[in-house]
């Protein structure tokens, strides 16, 4: 099955200390992106990658690393989460960045205390 | 970059069509409009997109009026799983590649 997954699904942490979020897609997809989603504030690209080794920031880069050492992987890195970091976050992948449609993981909600 | 306008909800009998408008006036001859929808916080899915012509797949119709100001799209038979938010985006290409602009989008409600 054709699938873009996210783990952990759900997580809570403390500022501080590192975290990272996997995304992983199935599909041999070139370009990879994740946002974020707020409430009042709708969802917002963090980085992008349109292959491997080729990334870059979306409108909400601070505080976030990304790396693409694999097409099907592209990991989320929080080095020093902060609360203002706590939501709800999306991978997507899609064949190309221009008019494919994109796919959506199911989401990781990450609370930092 | 071109901006869509939506309706913030809307509530549609179960069984009918759901015809959901979506206002993008300011949209330039190359960028297309896409749908996606959200259900209670899953990942957005995609729905359907195009350019100038009318598009239909099995999910849905999307009609764009011959300038282009606007767009409508159509559930054709909605059923309590459609209900969700539905974003009605322009696709922004420059110098922002591949990213979806996601505005608050209309919220759907499917009821029995």
């Amino acid at each position: 099955e054709a699938q873009v997954t996210q783990n952990p699904r759900y997580l809570i942490t403390v500022t501080g200390k590192k975290l990272t979020v996997t995304c992983s897609q199935n599909m041999n997809h070139e370009y990879m992106s994740w946002y974020r989603q707020d409430p009042g504030l709708g969802l917002r690209q963090i980085y992008y990658s349109m292959n491997v080794e080729v990334t870059d920031k979306g409108d909400v880069p601070e505080g976030y690393k990304v790396s693409r050492k694999e097409k099907r992987n592209f990991p989320l890195i929080l080095e020093s989460p902060s609360p203002n970091q706590t939501s709800l976050y999306f991978c997507a992948s899609s064949l190309g960045y221009t008019t494919y449609e994109q796919y959506f993981g199911p989401g990781t909600r990450l609370t930092v205390t | 970059d071109a901006k869509t306008t939506q309706p913030p909800s809307m509530d549609c009998a179960e069984g009918r069509a759901a015809n959901l408008p979506c206002n993008h006036s300011t949209i330039s001859g190359n960028e297309y409009v896409y749908w996606y929808r959200q259900i209670h916080s899953q990942g957005p899915q995609y729905i359907i997109h195009g350019l100038k012509n009318n598009e239909t797949n099995e999910m849905a119709s999307l009609i764009i009026t011959e300038d282009r100001k606007s767009s409508t799209l159509i559930l054709p038979h909605a059923t309590l799983r459609d209900t969700a938010v539905y974003y009605c985006i322009v696709r922004v290409e420059t110098g922002s590649w591949g990213k979806l602009q996601f505005g608050a989008g209309t919220q759907v409600v499917v009821t029995p």
